[in-house]
């Protein structure tokens, strides 16, 4: 079946830092893939997405890649800020077959920014 | 427009009691879904509803039962609660139709079973 895979966490950067947090996955067909992200005692909110190989989609000064001949949907920042700590989870979407585009997600990577 | 909305925020039940978790959303969407959030393990499928009058189970329905009551309301019932259901429920909704892939989530009930 389908999986999602994150780099295990947390992670805890100063502000400004590079932020890179790995995503891969396994799926059979073309999936969509998706960040969330999830601040503290909130629901889950969607950060970003792409839609097919190479697509890049961006939100926020978020950036990540579709990268098929990885399986990889690695998410970036140039420059984290403190509002930036909360919980990200990569997902995928197989609309295709029975799955009724229900989302597969990666376990979490738990981001904490300090000043 | 709410978007999704789930009632309680909070609850607490003793091991063995029910109780049902309500979700509405108003974005005329037509696939509902059911996840549960535990600690490591990301958010896992419960139930989901593909349409009005349809339900599937998901990855870890044992213990619970959903009713798609109408379009817009979707319900998920614990008739027996045990300790092992202590979690974070998230109820998400998602339109219908080709690139209309993303899925819209409520705040969470946080429940605890003692």
């Amino acid at each position: 079946g389908d999986s999602v895979t994150q780099m295990e966490g947390p992670v805890t950067l100063s502000e400004e830092a590079f932020l890179t947090i790995n995503c891969t996955y396994t799926a059979t067909g073309y999936p969509s893939l998706f960040w969330y992200v999830q601040y503290p005692g909130e629901g889950l909110q969607l950060l970003l997405k792409a839609t097919k190989a190479d697509d890049k989609g961006s939100n926020k000064g978020f950036e990540a890649t579709y990268r098929k001949e990885t399986t990889s949907f690695h998410l970036e920042k140039g420059s984290v800020q403190v509002s930036d700590s909360a919980v990200y989870f990569c997902a995928l979407s197989n609309a295709g077959g029975t799955s009724y585009g229900k989302l597969t997600f990666g376990q979490g990577t738990i981001l904490t920014v300090h000043p | 427009n709410a978007g999704v909305t789930q009632t309680p925020k909070f609850q607490v039940l003793k091991t063995g009691q029910s109780m049902t978790l309500q979700c509405a959303q108003d974005m005329n969407h037509n696939s509902m879904y059911w996840y549960r959030q535990d600690p490591g393990m990301g958010l896992r499928l419960i139930y989901y509803s593909a349409s009005e009058g349809t339900t599937d189970k998901g990855e870890v329905p044992n213990g619970y039962n959903v009713s798609r009551l109408n379009k817009r309301e979707f319900s998920l019932r614990l008739e027996s609660a045990a300790p092992s259901q202590t979690s974070v429920y998230f109820c998400a909704s998602r339109a219908a139709g080709y690139g209309t892939d993303t899925q819209y989530f409520g705040p969470g009930t946080r429940l605890t079973v003692l």
